[in-house]
């Protein structure tokens, strides 16, 4: 049964500063995996989505790392800003169209 | 764009009322899901459609029912609803299989089961 672990489930960092979120997940099959932001009371707004076959995805200040052997997907955001502050969450596609998510982690960048 | 628009936004309901969450896109998306979010467990999938006529389980569907006799609506109902119940509840859809293209939100709807 496929499970996606998020570390740590929340994170402050001043404003300006790189970060990484980190995602795991215990069943390397597969097909693609994917990164949500979400607002508090709001939906969740998808930010990247890596094919199986992809070592990474960027988008803007965003990029994302896939390593399927390991079970490991990174986000990493560039000069973080205060609006970066969000639960960012991450979900693993199984080859049955299942979609598994992590718990999230809360990031706050601190102006 | 509408996207994926949910309603009601905020429901409370008494333990053993019934209700329906209604859940409609205008995208034309053949995937329809539904999720629940509580505090320390995620979103977790109750039940998902992959096109008209056709749904399935998902990881936690009991208590809840499904149809889908359109593209466009997939609502979900609660037949007797119980305070376990109370949650947040997102629904999503995208293009083709689930879970292979970009997945769309809708804003939710905030459930009180007293």
């Amino acid at each position: 049964k496929q499970e996606v672990t998020q570390i740590p489930a929340a994170l402050s960092v001043p404003e300006g500063e790189n970060l990484v979120l980190n995602c795991s997940f215990t069943d390397s099959a597969i097909y693609n995996l994917q990164w949500f932001r979400q607002d508090p009371g709001k939906g969740l707004t998808s930010l990247l989505l890596i094919q199986s076959s992809q070592r990474e995805q960027t988008s803007g200040r965003l990029n994302a790392s896939l390593d399927k052997s390991s079970g490991r997907s990174t986000l990493y955001i560039a000069a973080s800003q205060p609006g970066d502050s969000a639960t960012y969450l991450c979900a693993a596609v199984n080859r049955d169209d299942k979609i598994i998510f992590g718990k999230g982690t809360r990031l706050h960048i601190l102006p | 764009n509408a996207g994926v628009t949910q309603t009601p936004k905020f429901q409370v309901l008494k333990t053993g009322q019934s209700m329906t969450l209604q859940c409609a896109q205008d995208m034309n998306h053949e995937y329809m899901s539904w999720y629940r979010q509580d505090p320390g467990m995620g979103l977790r999938l109750i039940h998902y459609s992959v096109g008209a006529g056709i749904t399935d389980q998902g990881e936690v569907p009991n208590g809840y029912n499904v149809s889908r006799s359109t593209t466009e609506d997939f609502p979900l109902r609660l037949l007797s609803a119980a305070p376990s119940q109370t949650s947040v509840y997102f629904c999503a859809s995208s293009y083709g299989r689930g879970g292979h293209n970009i997945q769309y939100f809708g804003a939710g709807t905030r459930l009180s089961v007293l």
